[in-house]
């Protein structure tokens, strides 16, 4: 595996269902973001990671939550979702958190919540 | 408050019609512009970082330039394999990433 890979690709799940999104970097990098991408509208940051640590929880509703066991491994726990949350969730790494360093993107989750 | 806005919207162009989107921004302290491609179903492909005006990178038929203001993508005899919504995004002095919304690309032979 190379890059940066997520798994489900696509998940549907009920207003009540818990699941949960993984994301794994093969990229030797330090920091994991999750992203929100809805139709016409920019990518919206969640949350990010650097060496293991949270250092960005962009008011996310608490139905969401995120959980990195080390520097390869990102996670994004979900339940008791809303309709409103149907999205294509994006995990990105990069070298490190700060600036000037490019992120780089998985394929994506594509979620529906019914 | 940091803004990205990108234009047009949505092109449509003829196979080796050159054209330019752009990328305008107003953002405090820029630490970096990035150009990124995203074709359907599939997460961002980075392209190009632009760190300070006049900078200018190129990548087979794609050259991206950058001004105080803002930045351009110029397709030069684009190919149908073009076609993609192309994103920008800058990162200032918060170090996060704001996305504009994507110009998504045509080219039709």
């Amino acid at each position: 595996e190379t890059g940066v890979t997520q798994t489900p690709r696509h998940l549907v799940m009920g207003m009540t269902n818990k699941k949960s999104l993984k994301c794994e970097q093969h990229l030797g990098h330090n920091a994991m973001y999750w992203y929100k991408q809805s139709a016409k509208k920019p990518l919206e940051l969640m949350f990010v990671y650097s060496l293991e640590e949270r250092v960005e929880n962009n008011s996310v509703p608490s139905r969401f939550s995120p959980e990195c066991p080390n520097s390869s491994h990102l996670f994004l726990h979900l339940h008791t979702l809303q309709p409103e949350d149907s999205a294509l969730y994006l995990c990105a790494s990069s070298p490190l958190g700060g600036s000037g360093y490019e992120q780089y993107f998985g394929p994506g989750t594509r979620l529906t919540v019914t | 408050e940091d803004q990205v806005t990108q234009s047009p919207e949505a092109l449509r162009l003829q196979e080796g019609e050159s054209s330019s989107l752009n990328c305008s921004y107003t953002v405090s302290g820029l630490r970096g512009l990035f150009w990124y491609r995203q074709d359907p179903g599939k997460g961002p492909e980075f392209l190009f970082t632009l760190y300070s005006a006049g900078e200018e990178k190129e990548k087979e038929r794609l050259k991206a330039t950058l001004t105080k203001k803002e930045s351009f993508l110029h397709i030069t005899a684009p190919k149908p394999e073009d076609s993609a919504t192309y994103l920008c995004a800058v990162q200032a002095s918060t170090d996060k990433l704001i996305f504009g919304t994507g110009t998504r690309l045509q080219v039709f032979p």
